[in-house]
């Protein structure tokens, strides 16, 4: 079956401009997650979304960035004001529950 | 706050030897432990997890945990230069769906 489907793949911006980044999680999972990855670093957590429970937010790293889930289903992840060192690979992964997580592929995120 | 370390290589090791990747965390509580296999560009993919103190086989890869002293490795047996690429530890603190911590990986050389 298709698996968790991210775009777009690649964004460049302006810095100050706002983004939206979308991710269409694998049909039937309940979980979902963004995660950023720097390049050369790990992956940092940035938030959880559980079935219908309010969302684990405590990675967001500023009041600048914010995110929904519509639906139990495709997830945004949004952007405000993004600066230079917003600049990385914004990964989604979703999963079903005691399962693995599954990852997209990724937007490439360029702040110039 | 969590931590998961690993030597970020590279790591350089010839065609058909045995590949051996450490980690170690910092968080006592953590209860689940995945390896995950990064290619170039692409998207991480899950190959090991591990749950228990010891060994886990599957195929060519070892999972190997010590709570004890906070310490999980992966284990390559004849390496094979597809094998090359960034791996990544990944601790959690629950046996279901939670936001993992990340290593910020090793990267493996397989020398033909």
């Amino acid at each position: 079956g298709a698996g968790v489907s991210q775009s777009p793949s690649n964004k460049v911006t302006e810095k100050g401009k706002d983004v939206e980044l979308r991710c269409d999680p694998i049909s039937g999972h309940t979980a979902l997650y963004w995660y950023r990855q720097s390049l050369g670093q790990g992956l940092e957590f940035l938030i959880y979304f559980q079935g219908n429970s309010a969302p684990d937010k405590s990675g967001l790293p500023s009041d600048r960035f914010s995110a929904e889930r519509t639906g139990g289903s495709v997830s945004t992840l949004t952007i405000q004001r993004t600066q230079q060192e917003d600049s990385a690979v914004y990964l989604c992964a979703s999963s079903q529950s005691n399962s693995p997580l599954h990852f997209g592929n990724g937007t490439r995120l360029t702040v110039t | 706050q969590k931590e998961v370390e690993q030597n970020s290589g590279p790591l350089s090791v010839p065609e058909g030897a045995i590949a051996s990747l450490n980690c170690t965390y910092s968080d006592r509580v953590s209860q689940s432990f995945f390896w995950y296999r990064q290619y170039s560009g692409k998207s991480p993919e899950l190959i090991m997890s591990i749950y228990s103190n010891g060994d886990k086989e599957d195929g060519r890869f070892t999972a190997q945990l010590n709570k004890a002293s906070q310490y999980v490795s992966l284990l390559i047996r004849d390496s094979q230069p597809s094998d090359s690429a960034t791996y990544l530890c990944a601790v959690g603190s629950n046996f279901g769906n939670e936001k993992l911590t990340f290593g910020t990986g090793t990267r493996l050389t397989i020398i033909p």
